[in-house]
């Protein structure tokens, strides 16, 4: 079993719906979570970076993380053909340095 | 802020030629740079953590002799993938993380698409 889970999709909707992204993970230790975006050929962009449980929202975009689900989420609200790209998961125990990732969601929204 | 620079970003080049990539922190200094290789469609897999002045910690089964690690200064680390053949056919990327900020994330440069032919 994988440290970190996430369905690889690809997942298509309309512009204008809200997207779910989601992870799981089975180390308890996991402390930091963070969100990456990245566009075909490009390295990965931080989107968002949270500190153990609750939410966080930047504009059209919330992370949530449930510790005790071991269970991150990635809302996308009001989706832009823009936000076409793959949506990586990021999660490391505190003191380490060495991120693990999920495998990444490819996600397409079509004008 | 927070940019990373990595060039070049496409290398082709013949089997047995050794490639150097670079990777900047534009706009901090970064004590600790990290190397990834990414396959198509697939997640970044960490090859190895590069500490400004010492040596690389190298990730269980990268062979540290084919790629070379050097982090000479605090904004720059370099990877050299040296008699590179097809199979080191790959997307490089490099990450930094701030100077003494052990809890801020990770940024990334675009990476360098290497072919060899």
């Amino acid at each position: 079993q994988k440290e970190v889970e996430q369905d690889p999709g690809p997942l298509s909707v309309p512009e204008g719906a809200i997207v779910s992204l989601n992870c799981t993970y089975s180390n308890s230790a996991f402390q930091y979570f963070m969100w990456y975006r990245q566009y075909s050929r490009k390295g990965p962009e931080l989107l968002m970076y949270t500190y153990s449980s609750g939410n966080k929202e930047d504009g059209r975009f919330t992370a949530q993380v449930d510790k005790s689900s071991k269970y991150i989420s990635l809302f996308i609200r009001d989706s832009q053909p823009s936000d076409s790209a793959t949506y990586l998961c990021a999660m490391r125990v505190q003191g380490a340095q060495k991120l693990v990732f999920g495998q990444g969601t490819r996600l397409t929204i079509n004008p | 802020g927070a940019v990373v620079s990595q060039h070049p970003s496409r290398v082709i080049c013949k089997s047995g030629t050794s490639v150097k990539i670079e990777c900047r922190s534009l706009d901090f200094q970064a004590t600790t740079m990290f190397w990834y290789r990414q396959f198509p469609k697939q997640s970044l897999m960490l090859m190895a953590t590069s500490n400004e002045g010492s040596k690389a910690t190298y990730e269980q089964g990268v062979e540290k002799d084919k790629f070379l690690i050097n982090h000479a200064s605090l904004t720059l680390s370099t990877l050299t993938v040296t008699s590179a053949h097809p199979e080191d056919s790959s997307f490089y990327i490099c990450s930094a993380r701030e100077a003494g900020e052990v809890n801020q994330p990770q940024h990334f440069g675009d990476g360098t698409r290497l072919s060899i032919l």
